[in-house]
């Protein structure tokens, strides 16, 4: 079984709507979570970090459910320049060897005008 | 600063050829890696360099080794390229691995073997 699980999509919405994403983790020792950001051709990059309490930066939400192990990252107000694939990355320790970031397959996103 | 750089960005080998490909990081960072990204597959996990002088293996390292050659280079080398090694490999660079530390990614090198 993988670490983590997406849907692969793809999501095609028109300019202004709202869009979300889950992501599953399977290994509770998962301890850092993010969506890294991956235009096409391009390589992955940070999006956002996910905090337990959940996090907001501009018009993207993030949240987190360890109980679940569950991650959801939101998109309202959605624009053209939004179109990429995003992954949910998890980093998980494993007892003394130093952990490391454990990526999912990735959601496509498209937004048309 | 330049990040993470990865040479060549494009290469054509013949199956049975070998190569290494070459990245580097001038950010200080502690961890390297090498990925390699195939469609329908996402990003898998070759070899890996916690930290200078050490290298682990990641999911998939068979046809490939690695060599640390100090703290800002981390090379991938193929011995004997075959078919179904055509992929973009992707090096990455973070300050160390027990934290929210962002993982830094190069351009990629897109590789088709003949």
């Amino acid at each position: 079984r993988k670490e983590v699980e997406q849907d692969p999509g793809p999501f095609n919405v028109p300019e202004g709507a709202t869009v979300a994403f889950n992501c599953t983790y399977s290994n509770s020792a998962s301890q850092s979570f993010f969506w890294y950001r991956q235009d096409c051709r391009k390589e992955p990059k940070l999006l956002m970090s996910v905090y337990s309490s959940g996090n907001e930066d501009g018009r993207f939400t993030a949240q987190l459910n360890r109980a679940s192990q569950y991650i959801s990252l939101l998109i309202r107000d959605s624009k053209l320049s939004d179109s990429a694939t995003y992954l949910c990355v998890v980093n998980i320790n494993r007892g003394s060897t130093l952990g490391r970031l454990y990526f999912g397959r990735g959601t496509q996103l498209t937004v048309w005008p | 600063n330049a990040g993470v750089t990865q040479t060549p960005k494009f290469q054509v080998l013949k199956t049975g050829q070998s190569m290494t490909l070459q990245c580097a990081q001038d950010m200080n960072h502690n961890s390297m890696y090498w990925y390699r990204q195939d469609p329908g597959m996402g990003l898998r996990l070759i070899y890996y360099s916690a930290s200078e002088g050490t290298t682990d293996k990641g999911e998939v390292p068979n046809g490939y080794n690695v060599s640390r050659l100090n703290k800002r280079e981390f090379s991938l080398r193929l011995e004997s390229a075959a078919p179904s090694q055509t992929s973009v490999y992707f090096c990455a660079s973070r300050e160390d691995s027990l934290s929210y530390n962002e993982q830094f990614f190069g351009p990629g090198t897109r590789l088709t073997v003949l």
